[in-house]
């Protein structure tokens, strides 16, 4: 089946710096990928959806100057936090659809912790 | 009100229980339907994925939508404690590179041994 392998799984870092969590797609092509937030105890929220050769799209409210979307291959995307502040503090997942009518899979998830 | 609701949680029953969840939408374009399981600190891992109105069935998984009423269902039979997990039903208007999923809250269930 799709797999979808994110990494780091885990990353804590001081206010102000920038992480970049990559989103690849394993065993299969993805022109499109997601990137979700999700808080504790909450859904997931689309943040933006990436697009292979293009700009992503952000979803109303969030800043696409704090969330740099890079969609460079057909099985790569990257998610850049940058200048992280305690509130960026987070579990960040991304997924892409299978191919064909497939559903989306997802990545096992980026914990943030912005100290 | 919001597009998709899930009947809130938590839930707790004892192994070998059939259990049931829920989600209703407001949506009437909402054409494909999906549970995702999700244990805690890991990704949603997809159960079942539907399109058509009608049941389907998966091992001790049988997923239930009836569009008409726009409400979709997990069932859940011979609970196991490894069931233990949050539950998201999510849905979306089109397929593959446009499929924009909209998620329910999720349920998180525990299955007692």
């Amino acid at each position: 089946g799709a797999v979808v392998s994110q990494h780091p799984s885990w990353v804590i870092c001081k206010s102000g710096t920038s992480v970049k969590i990559e989103c690849r797609s394993l065993d299969f092509q993805a022109t499109t990928m997601f990137w979700y937030r999700q808080f504790p105890k909450q859904s997931l929220m689309l943040m933006a959806t990436s697009n292979e050769g293009s700009k992503a799209t952000y979803e109303q409210g969030v800043e696409k100057d704090k969330f740099l979307i890079n969609h460079a291959s057909l099985t790569l995307s990257t998610l850049t936090v940058t200048s992280a502040h305690p509130e960026d503090s987070s579990f960040y997942i991304c997924s892409a659809p299978g191919g064909g009518n497939q559903p989306q899979h997802f990545g096992d998830g980026t914990r943030l912790s912005i100290l | 009100q919001k597009e998709v609701e899930q009947d809130p949680g938590p839930l707790s029953v004892p192994e070998g229980a059939i259990v049931s969840l829920n989600c209703t939408y407001s949506n009437s374009a909402f054409q494909y339907f999906m549970w995702y399981r999700q244990y805690s600190r890991k990704g949603p891992e997809l159960l079942m994925y539907t399109y058509s109105s009608g049941n389907k069935e998966d091992g001790r998984f049988t997923a239930q939508v009836d569009k008409s009423s726009k409400y979709i269902s997990l069932f859940i039979r011979d609970s196991q404690p490894s069931d233990s997990a949050t539950y998201l039903c999510a849905m979306s208007v089109n397929t593959g590179a446009n499929s924009k999923l909209t998620f329910g809250k999720g349920i998180t269930l525990s299955v007692r041994p």
